[in-house]
């Protein structure tokens, strides 16, 4: 599996509030990804890094931003959650080497 | 502008069958592509990675092919098994690390 852990799997939170979710990987990967995924649309690219501080814009970044300040953590931040930004989140990484792509098991985040 | 299309959206077939799914994008100028199957509430599992040196791939009841040239990937799945019940996607890996990702297909093995 990677070693791939999402943090926390399951959150509820108000309009408004900020949001981190963690993305915590335990095999010196260089690429890391997150994506949401929404009935209708499918997996979304939100943000992904290509190594400690270089992050790059994913097709639907605007009210996320995201950090990696350790090879090991990725976090993604909602500043101030809407309802819009109801979804589930994964996290991803690219294994050097092969190029596969490995999954978290998700964050189902609600914001009411 | 790449684009990835997996048809049918969903699928039910008896236990037992052989069926293949299917995966179309746009541009072959592609890096990789890669199957994934996900279960309700799961992230996605991997299944088969097929580098584009390469036609196909095959894990256990699996067989993934590749063919750039028309822009196509199949998954063949052997002898199905309710189990197999899940959604699986198709994802395209381009030269720019941009993965682009099929809306999947959802299957449905009937006992």
């Amino acid at each position: 599996d990677a070693g791939i852990t999402q943090s926390p799997r399951h959150k509820v939170t108000e309009t408004g509030t900020p949001v981190t979710l963690r993305c915590h990987q335990t095999e010196n990967h260089r690429y890391m990804y997150w994506y949401r995924q929404d009935p209708g649309h499918g997996l979304r690219l939100i943000h992904y890094s290509y190594g400690v501080k270089d992050t790059d814009k994913g097709e639907v970044s605007d009210g996320y931003s995201v950090s990696r300040s350790k090879t090991e953590d990725f976090l993604l931040t909602l500043e101030s959650a809407t309802s819009s930004q109801t979804s589930v989140y994964f996290c991803a990484i690219t294994e050097q080497g092969s190029g596969e792509l490995f999954f978290g098991e998700g964050s189902r985040l609600t914001v009411l | 502008k790449q684009e990835v299309t997996q048809i049918p959206a969903a699928l039910s077939v008896p236990e037992g069958e052989n069926l293949v799914l299917n995966c179309s994008f746009t541009d072959s100028a592609i890096y990789n592509l890669q199957w994934f199957r996900q279960d309700p509430g799961k992230g996605l599992t991997s299944l088969l990675l097929i580098q584009s040196s390469q036609r196909e791939q095959t894990s256990g009841r699996l067989n993934a092919s590749l063919d750039k040239s028309s822009g196509r990937s199949t998954l063949y799945i052997a002898a199905s098994q309710p189990g197999d019940s899940a959604t699986y996607l198709c994802a395209v890996i381009l030269g720019d690390d941009k993965i682009i990702f099929g809306k999947g297909t959802r299957l449905h093995i009937l006992p």
